[in-house]
C-alpha cells in the first residue's frame, strides 16, 4: 500500500480535459512540492511536473499540476491519444526521510 | 542531454551476489545526484537510494538501508547496485534516476533492468 493515495484508473474522451488526485498527509504532501511522472506502455518513467506546477522543458502547457492542503491534481487538458499512460505523483515524505510516490493511475483515452 | 545506460537483466537463485550498473553521460558526473527505484506489480514504485558523486553522499529509504549498496566510480561515470545474498523478495524492475535540481527529483530515468530471482 503505498503512502500517497491515487484513484486505479481514469478515463477521456479525445479533446476531453480530465484530473488525476492524489492524497497524502501533512507529513508528506501538506508539507513538500509534488512531482508528476507519466509511464507509456513498456517504458521508463518520465518526469511530467515538478515543485507541484511547474514543467519541465518539453512538456505541454496542458499538462497542467496543482496542491491544496494535503492533497494534489495533475490537470490534463485537450486530451490525446499519446496521453494513455499511468501517472504517478510523488513528494518528500518527512516520516521516511525520502521519496514516496503514490500507487499510479491508469488513464484510457476512449 | 542527460543519458543513463543500465546493465542488462539478470536471473539469478536466491543467496547469489548481484551488481546493477548505471552509465550516466550528458551532464557532469560529480555534481548531480543518481540514485535507484524499483518497481513491482505489488508495491509499484518504490525510492531504493541516491547518492553524490561529489562526495559519495548517501541517503537510503529505510526499507532498503542495510540491504543494498549504492556506489559509484567515478572514473567510468558510473553508479552501482549492489547485493551481497539476493532474496526472491528482491525481484523487480530496476531504474536509475539522475537529479538535476533537488535529489528527490528524478529528471531522467534509465531503461531499466529487470532482476528476476527465483
Amino acid at each position: 500500500q503505498s503512502v500517497l493515495s491515487q484513484p486505479p484508473s481514469a478515463s477521456g474522451t479525445p479533446g476531453e480535459r480530465v484530473t488525476i488526485s492524489c492524497s497524502g498527509s501533512n507529513s508528506n504532501i501538506g508539507n513538500s512540492p509534488v512531482n508528476w511522472y507519466q509511464q507509456r506502455p513498456g517504458a521508463a518513467p518520465k518526469l511530467l511536473a515538478y515543485s507541484t506546477d511547474q514543467r519541465p522543458s518539453g512538456v505541454p502547457a496542458r499538462f497542467a499540476g496543482s496542491k491544496s492542503g494535503t492533497s494534489a491534481s495533475l490537470a490534463i487538458s485537450g486530451l490525446q491519444s499519446e496521453d494513455e499512460a499511468r501517472y504517478y505523483c510523488a513528494t518528500w515524505d518527512d516520516n521516511l526521510k525520502g521519496p514516496v510516490f503514490g500507487g499510479g493511475t491508469e488513464l484510457t483515452v476512449l | 542531454e542527460v543519458q543513463l545506460v543500465q546493465s542488462g537483466a539478470e536471473a539469478k537463485k536466491p543467496g547469489e551476489s548481484l551488481t546493477l550498473s548505471c552509465k550516466r553521460s550528458g551532464v557532469s558526473f560529480f555534481s548531480y545526484w543518481i540514485g535507484w527505484v524499483r518497481q513491482t506489480p505489488g508495491k509499484g514504485l518504490e525510492w531504493m537510494g541516491s547518492i553524490y558523486p561529489g562526495d559519495s553522499d548517501t541517503r537510503y529509504s529505510p526499507s532498503f538501508k542495510g540491504q543494498v549498496i549504492i556506489s559509484v566510480d567515478m572514473s567510468i561515470s558510473t553508479a552501482y547496485l549492489h547485493w551481497s545474498a539476493l532474496k526472491a523478495s528482491d525481484s523487480g524492475l530496476f531504474y536509475c534516476v539522475s537529479s538535476r535540481s533537488s535529489w528527490s527529483i528524478f529528471d531522467f530515468w534509465g531503461q531499466g533492468t529487470l532482476v528476476t530471482a527465483s
